[in-house]
Parts: structure tokens; C-alpha cells; sequence
């Protein structure tokens, strides 16, 4: 069964400044997605970034990138400039490619708080 | 255009009860997918619906069911509520292709007392 893993519960970072969020993940697979999720108060889990296993170059969506790192199995996100409503759970999640159930393993989270 | 919404936002049940969730996806999207997320964890897959067919199943209890309706809705039924039930339950929809991820709405909170 895929695991995924996020062992920070939680982070700060000044606004202006970058953070990274890490994750790991353990798969027999080759092929599938990898994502970040963000939480708000809200509730809503709103979708961040998107990785494809097969594309070696690193997913970037505006202020947020990844380090996908493939042999270690690793999947982290950085926020570049944080901004007060990063402030928010963070999800890594992980889906498996072809047929099938398309379902989404989630890590446990990580709680960003951003200091004004 | 609408998001993915789920009704209602709130319940409160007692133990021994039922329950019914609702969910529309996004117009156009086929797939509707189910998750339980109890306080202070991630969210866990329950069900996966395309086309009014169950495509998979979490390790849930039979106590948990789920149906697709033709205009591609969704409910989630729970029968015998337990305490340990109680959670955000997230609704997710996708269309045919999940390249792009799920798009979820803001959630059942089911308190069980």
C-alpha cells in the first residue's frame, strides 16, 4: 500500500520570506501523480501544484514549486514571497496512474502559519 | 460556474443513527469520490463513483454505502453512527481524466453524540 509522509505538523515563516514543506512517499509503482493540497479555515481543500512521475522537470505554479526528487521518493513545496493567506494545512498527496480507482492518499499535513 | 457543493454544511446525530450525505459535482465532471477527514489527520478515501459505477472502495465498514445519480450527484449514506464517525466528510469530483487532480467542496462536519 502507498504511505505518504509529511513529518513536519508544523511551520512558520516571516512574510517575504520562502518556506519548504517536505514529504516522502513510499510506492512500488512507476507511474503517478503527486499533489499538493492547502486547507484553509475554510475547509476547502483547494489544489496547489501537480506533479507527473514520468516528467523529471520540476512542476511551478506562479509563487509555488516543487523539489521532485523521484529515486528518494520525495515531493517537497516551496512558497516563495509567503503572503498572509498562505497561512493554511498543507496536504502531499499521492494517486497511482492507470486504470482503475483514482484515489488520493493524503500525508497527515502541515500546519503553515505566516508571521505578519 | 458552480463549484463542487455538498449539503449540509452541519449535522449533529446520535448514535445508533443514519445518515445521508449530499454532493453535485462541477457541471460536466463524471466522477465523484468521497473522503473522511477526522480532526488533526489527512483526508481518507471512502468511495469512487464514474458514471453511476462504483470504481473503488477505502477500508471502510459496510455500515458505509454510497450511490450516483444520473445527473452524476452523489450521496453517502452511513447506517449505526458510531462516536469515532464523527469527521469532515469531503466531497470531490474530476472529470474522465484526473491529470489535473480532484476539485473538492468545503465538506459535511458529522458530529456524532
Amino acid at each position: 500500500a502507498q504511505t505518504v509522509t509529511q513529518s513536519q505538523p508544523e511551520m512558520s515563516v516571516q512574510e517575504a520570506e520562502t518556506v519548504t514543506l517536505s514529504c516522502t512517499y513510499d510506492t512500488s509503482e512507476s507511474d503517478y501523480y503527486l499533489f499538493w493540497y492547502k486547507q484553509p479555515p475554510s475547509r476547502q481543500m483547494i489544489l496547489v501544484i501537480r506533479q507527473e512521475a514520468y516528467k523529471q522537470q520540476n512542476a511551478t505554479e506562479n509563487r509555488f514549486s516543487v523539489n521532485f526528487q523521484k529515486a528518494a521518493k520525495s515531493f517537497s513545496l516551496k512558497i516563495s514571497d509567503s503572503q498572509l493567506g498562505d497561512a493554511a494545512m498543507y496536504f502531499c498527496a499521492y494517486m497511482r496512474s492507470g486504470a482503475g480507482s483514482y484515489q488520493l492518499t493524503f500525508g497527515k499535513g502541515t500546519k503553515l502559519s505566516v508571521i505578519p | 460556474d458552480a463549484g463542487v457543493t455538498q449539503s449540509p454544511t452541519h449535522l449533529i446525530k446520535t448514535r445508533g443513527q443514519q445518515v445521508t450525505l449530499r454532493c453535485s459535482p462541477i457541471s460536466g465532471h463524471k466522477s465523484v469520490s468521497w473522503y473522511q477527514q477526522v480532526l488533526g489527520q489527512g483526508p481518507q478515501f471512502i468511495f469512487q463513483y464514474y458514471e453511476k459505477e462504483e470504481r473503488g472502495r477505502g477500508n471502510f465498514p459496510d455500515r458505509f454505502s454510497a450511490r450516483q445519480f444520473p445527473n452524476y450527484s452523489s450521496e453517502l449514506n452511513v447506517n449505526a453512527l458510531l462516536l469515532g464517525d464523527s469527521a469532515l466528510y469531503l466531497c470531490a469530483s474530476s472529470p474522465k481524466g484526473v491529470r489535473d487532480g480532484y476539485t473538492f467542496g468545503s465538506g459535511t462536519r458529522l458530529t456524532v453524540v
